[in-house]
């Protein structure tokens, strides 16, 4: 698959829970980013990697939420105690120069 | 702040139809992205243009720098085309988008 990959594409949780997402990037790209679209909303920027290195984090991102990508590989977002708003489509980005964006499939969190 | 604008928000055509969407956007950018996304579905790259047009089956992409300006084109469509088509900006190192326009063609 070369494609970037998303998982798990769907999770339910209660109110106050922990939740975990990952991405797959494709291989060799260095860029990879985070957005969250909410129902009926285009995509809003969360954050960015370049490699290893988290080089910006939009106001979006609260405290609750911490994203890494250790190897410059993968990269995980952990939201914690999470909150009905947080409801919404997690999508990740992966970029390498000119070959563009490609985007994943997304997590769609629905928080009860 | 890069401000992007879609329109029209909806559009509902018989398939066939020609249609145009339309971008605009505030400020300078280093590339323009045109992106499809079916109902419950995931973000597809359509485009990625900086000037001029491109091209890819019965779908142009179009840029007009200048006017800061770029529309999305769909020849002979078709009622697989229906979904939300999204125009978004780079201009560092993040996307901002539009709102969508949400695409229905009636067979």
């Amino acid at each position: 698959d070369t494609g970037v990959s998303q998982d798990p594409r769907h999770k339910i949780t209660k109110r106050g829970q922990n939740v975990t997402f990952r991405c797959d990037p494709i291989s060799e790209h260095n860029r990879l980013y985070w957005y969250r679209q909410t129902l009926g909303q285009g995509p809003e920027f969360l954050t960015y990697f370049q490699n290893e290195a988290q080089l910006e984090k939009s106001r979006l991102l609260s405290d609750r939420f911490s994203a890494e990508r250790p190897k410059g590989s993968f990269s995980t977002l952990e939201i914690q105690r999470t909150e009905q708003g947080d409801s919404a489509m997690y999508l990740c980005a992966s970029r390498s120069g000119l070959a563009g964006d490609f985007f994943g499939p997304g997590t769609r969190l629905t928080v009860l | 702040k890069n401000e992007v604008e879609q329109s029209p928000q909806n559009l509902t055509a018989q398939e066939g139809e020609f249609i145009t969407i339309n971008c605009s956007y505030s400020v300078g950018i280093s590339a323009l992205h045109w992106l499809q996304q079916h109902p419950g579905g995931g973000i597809v790259s359509l485009f990625m243009l900086s000037s001029g047009k491109k091209k890819h089956g019965r779908l142009i992409a179009t840029i007009n720098i200048q006017e800061k300006h770029s529309s999305l084109h769909i020849t002979a469509s078709h009622p697989r085309d229906s979904a939300v088509y999204i125009c978004a900006s780079t201009g560092g190192n993040q996307f901002y988008f539009g709102t969508g326009t949400s695409l229905t063609v009636i067979p």
